[in-house]
């Protein structure tokens, strides 16, 4: 069984600063992770995927994610946050030969002036 | 790459009507596909995936249906349509190295 854990359904910051938004994951076999991210009204792209290569994944838009696994998390980061990058962002789960994902509840960032 | 075709973008329904939301692929042959629904502070649900024509597996008892009448053709459906199937339906193909591609979605409003 997979499951995905995103801590905080809201995660609010100014342009300019850190973004970190959390992924916990439960696998009972070495996992494939990923983060999409949603703009509103429209469907989910890929930021980036981590599939048991470098556990530093970098992927579009300057977003980036390690993988922990004595932590079993998957944080999602980015530097400096732009009004752009404000948009739902879902963490997801794949493992054992079963390409399904099971996604998270989403992460909402909210970037103010 | 996969190009999916999702349409209607946005249907408002009575409760108790019927329901088809159409999906295809292009690009690609024999996908995995899958519909998802996106429910208000739910985050994103497995309804339906399909390995192949014909093939169609349900992840939660509800009150919609699916069908894969062609390789690169998956529809959802409902008879009777009702309030609690309102959200934003999003159909998804598998791509390379284990990602999903994803329709622009269609939001549904039952009223």
């Amino acid at each position: 069984a997979q499951s995905v854990t995103q801590l905080g359904s809201h995660v609010s910051v100014s342009e300019g600063a850190l973004v970190l938004l959390r992924c916990n994951y439960s696998s009972s076999v070495p996992p494939y992770l990923f983060w999409y991210v949603q703009y509103p009204n429209q469907g989910l792209q890929l930021l980036l995927k981590y599939t048991s290569a470098a556990t530093l994944v970098k992927g579009i838009n300057g977003f980036e994610a390690e993988f922990k696994k004595s932590e079993t998390s998957f944080h999602l980061t980015k530097p400096s946050a732009h009004m752009s990058d404000a948009a739902e962002y879902f963490c997801a789960v794949s493992s054992g030969g079963s390409y399904i994902p099971t996604f998270g509840r989403g992460t909402s960032l909210i970037v103010h002036p | 790459s996969q190009t999916i075709h999702q349409w209607p973008a946005t249907l408002v329904q009575p409760v108790g009507s019927p329901l088809s939301l159409e999906c295809t692929v292009e690009g690609t042959s024999n996908p995995n596909l899958y519909w998802y629904r996106q429910a208000a502070g739910r985050g994103l649900q497995l309804l339906f995936y399909s390995v192949g024509i014909g093939q169609i597996s349900s992840e939660v008892p509800q009150n919609l249906s699916a069908s894969r009448p062609q390789d690169r053709q998956f529809i959802l459906s409902s008879k009777k349509l009702l309030l609690s199937d309102s959200g934003f339906y999003l159909c998804a193909v598998d791509g390379n190295n284990e990602k999903l591609f994803f329709g622009s979605g269609t939001q549904l409003s039952v009223l």
